[in-house]
């Protein structure tokens, strides 16, 4: 069962607009919850968080958002750069677990001119 | 900068080989994952360390499959008698135990083919 879901396999954007990736969650266990940024052939690497407890985290151009009772968390970058062309990965972390995160499915952005 | 490193970057085997993958974490990380990662698909995760200790196993992780971290430093993902179905992305990610939210910093990943 996917516990992650990321609905949307791509994204297009122009650059200079915002961009905004969706992730769905089923487990109410889930505590912590990060985006994960991938370009080919390199390992994720990590973008931003945010606990349970709390329903926004902004860091530079990238804003996470928490809907708890939707079960529901939103990536925004503003502007978006053609840099940030890459497939994003949402993932969380169950709280009976010490790490092991939960990965989602992943969303490709393509940043066009 | 030193990162999670891995090694070897990308292996090609033939079915019923042997393959072993190696991870250096960062230094001061005391937590270390291995996770695998095929086409198409995010991340999963297969076991993890805390020091020297294996404290979790996915039920992906077969009889085939060990890892080890002798020293609580490198640690080796091993793959005996690879089939197909193994062929995927093994990545290796650490952390730093400091209580509730620890971010897992991945590695650079090692392709395995099997053919």
């Amino acid at each position: 069962d996917q516990q992650v879901k990321q609905n949307s396999p791509s994204l297009s954007v122009q650059e200079g607009r915002i961009s905004i990736l969706n992730c769905d969650y089923t487990n109410s266990m889930f505590d912590y919850f990060l985006w994960y940024k991938k370009y080919p052939a390199e390992g994720p690497t990590f973008l931003i968080s945010i606990s349970s407890i709390k329903d926004k985290n902004e860091d530079g151009r990238f804003t996470v958002f928490l809907n708890k009772s939707a079960k529901h968390l939103s990536l925004h970058i503003v502007p978006s750069q053609p840099g940030d062309s890459a497939v994003y990965f949402c993932a969380a972390k169950d709280t009976g677990t010490a790490s092991k995160l939960t990965f989602g499915t992943g969303t490709r952005l393509q940043v066009t001119l | 900068d030193t990162g999670v490193s891995q090694d070897p970057r990308h292996k090609i085997t033939k079915r019923g080989q042997n393959v072993t993958f190696r991870c250096d974490p960062i230094s001061e990380h005391n937590r270390l994952y291995w996770y695998r990662q095929t086409l198409g698909q995010g991340p999963e995760f297969l076991t993890y360390f805390q020091n020297e200790a294996q404290l979790e196993k996915s039920r992906l992780l077969s009889d085939r499959f060990s890892a080890e971290r002798p020293k609580g430093s490198f640690s080796t993902l091993e793959i005996q008698r690879t089939e197909q179905g193994d062929s995927a992305m093994y990545l290796c990610a650490s952390s730093l135990q400091q209580g509730f939210g620890n971010t897992i910093y991945f590695g650079e990943g090692s392709w395995l083919t099997v053919v």
